[in-house]
C-alpha cells in the first residue's frame, strides 16, 4: 500500500506570497492533519479534516488554512508568507477517528520563504 | 509548562546497550501516546503507540505507560548504530481529534 505523499516536496517563495501545499492520503484513510516543524518550535499541529470538514485546529493565524475533497486528498494555503513561516510541512493521515488509530507522516514539503 | 516535555538529551549509549527514553504529560485526559523515530531531513516514522497502563512490547522496543505518574517511556534493547535519531513522543490529547501535541524530542547516538 502506498504511503503518504506530498508534493511539492520543495519550495521557494518571496515574503507576500501565498502557497497550496498538496497531501494525499494512505488509501482508505479518511483523516488528513498538517503540521509545521521547525528547529525553534519542533512540531505544531495545524489542523485536521475528515469527510471534508474541519475538525480541530491549532494556534496559527489566519493566513493558514487548508480543505479536503470528497477522495480525502488535502490541501493547505499560506497567504502572505512571512519569513517565519519557513518550515517544513507535514501532513499525516490515519484510517478514522478513533484514539488508538495511527497517524502516518508523508515526506513533508520543505518551504523556504526569502 | 509545556503539554508533553521530553528529557533533552543528547542521549548516548554504546551499540548493544539498551536507550531509555522518557516522556512526561501535564494534561491528564491524554488518552494515547505514540513514539516517532525521525532521521535527519526524514519526516518522523511511527515505532509505537500506547493507551493502556502498563508495558507493550514490539521486537526490541518496549513503550511503558503510566497514568498516575503521567509519563511514558520507550526502551531500546540492544541498541543499534541505525537506530540513531531524534524520537518523538506525541500524546493524543482528550477531546480534540487527531491533534498530537509532541515533544521537543530526544535525540539518540548509538555508538559502535
Amino acid at each position: 500500500k502506498a504511503g503518504v505523499t506530498q508534493t511539492p516536496r520543495y519550495l521557494i517563495k518571496t515574503r507576500g506570497q501565498q502557497v497550496t501545499l498538496s497531501c494525499s492520503p494512505i488509501s482508505g484513510h479518511r483523516s488528513v492533519s498538517w503540521y509545521q516543524q521547525t528547529p525553534g518550535q519542533g512540531l505544531q499541529f495545524l489542523f485536521e479534516y475528515f469527510s471534508e470538514t474541519q475538525r480541530n485546529k491549532g494556534n496559527f493565524p489566519g493566513r493558514f488554512s487548508g480543505r479536503q475533497f470528497s477522495n480525502s486528498r488535502s490541501e493547505m494555503n499560506v497567504s502572505t508568507l512571512e519569513l517565519g513561516d519557513s518550515a517544513l510541512y507535514l501532513c499525516a493521515s490515519r484510517p478514522g477517528l478513533a484514539d488508538y488509530n495511527e497517524q502516518f507522516f508523508g515526506p513533508g514539503t520543505r518551504l523556504t520563504v526569502l | 509548562q509545556k503539554e508533553v516535555e521530553q528529557n533533552s538529551g543528547p542521549l548516548s549509549v554504546p551499540e548493544g546497550a539498551i536507550a531509555s527514553l522518557n516522556c512526561t504529560y501535564s494534561d491528564r485526559g491524554s488518552q494515547s501516546f505514540f513514539w516517532y523515530r525521525q532521521y535527519s531531513g526524514k519526516s518522523p516514522e511511527l515505532i509505537m503507540f500506547i493507551y493502556s497502563n502498563g508495558d507493550k512490547e514490539d521486537g526490541r522496543f518496549t513503550a511503558q505507560l503510566n497514568k498516575a505518574s503521567q509519563y511514558v517511556s520507550l526502551l531500546i534493547r540492544d541498541s543499534q548504530p541505525s537506530d540513531s535519531a531524534t524520537y518523538l513522543c506525541a500524546g493524543l490529547m482528550d477531546n480534540q481529534g487527531g491533534k498530537l501535541i509532541f515533544g521537543q524530542g530526544t535525540e539518540l547516538s548509538v555508538k559502535p
